[in-house]
């Protein structure tokens, strides 16, 4: 079985601050990891993802991850953040070969004007 | 495409009446699944369907919950009876297929019992 940690429930950040946001996981196979992000009264959308290769992955609106397998973890960083992060975001794992998705408990980011 | 389609977006309804929530998946994708989310307990997976047939219900939390899906384009998930601690929101997510492990997920129902 596969579990994900979010330690932080919520991150209150100055504007054009940088943030990190922490995952671990735990899982006794390989899995691909995600990043997704919830805007209030929304679904959540999927900002990033690994799944092979580089273990650093950028999002389009300059979120980046990176997987690291010896420390099961895959911290999401942002180095200037904007009002319009604000959001939760939830850490999630796939073990390779399913499509079983295991979410974390989500970060509430508060960005502060 | 116009994404995941959930209806209703809002529900209430009185304790012991039955409840029905309705999703259309995006075209062509052959995964489906429910979610609940709360305040408690987080993102709940509740079931998942694959190209139509029900793969994992562990979630389901008891009988008075089923889903189905008759044909690729449209599930539902019915809570009868209902209770207060049915509140919450629910959503659908579909994803493309085996290895695209992205799921795409619709605006949610969010559903009041009083």
């Amino acid at each position: 079985a596969q579990s994900v940690t979010q330690l932080d429930s919520q991150v209150p950040v100055f504007e054009e601050a940088p943030v990190e946001l922490r995952c671990n996981y735990s899982s006794s196979v390989s899995v691909y990891l995600f990043w997704y992000v919830q805007y209030p009264n929304q679904g959540l959308q999927l900002l990033l993802k690994y799944l092979s290769g580089s273990t650093l992955v950028e999002s389009i609106n300059g979120f980046e991850a990176e997987f690291n397998k010896s420390q099961t973890s895959f911290h999401l960083r942002k180095p200037s953040v904007h009002i319009s992060d604000t959001a939760e975001y939830f850490c999630a794992v796939v073990p390779g070969g399913y499509q079983k998705v295991t979410f974390g408990t989500g970060t509430k980011l508060q960005v502060i004007p | 495409d116009a994404g995941v389609i959930q209806s209703p977006r809002h529900e209430v309804t009185e304790m012991g009446q039955e409840v029905t929530l309705r999703c259309k998946p995006i075209s062509g994708h052959d995964y489906l699944f429910w979610y609940r989310q709360t305040m408690m307990r987080g993102l709940e997976l509740l079931i998942y369907f694959n190209n139509n047939v029900p793969i994992d219900d562990s979630g389901m939390p008891e009988d008075r919950f089923s889903a189905k899906m008759p044909n690729a384009s449209f599930s539902t998930l019915k809570i009868q009876p209902s209770e207060p601690r049915d509140s919450a929101v629910y959503f659908c997510a579909s994803s493309l297929s085996a290895g695209s492990y992205e799921q795409y997920f619709g605006p949610g129902t969010r559903l009041t019992v009083t």
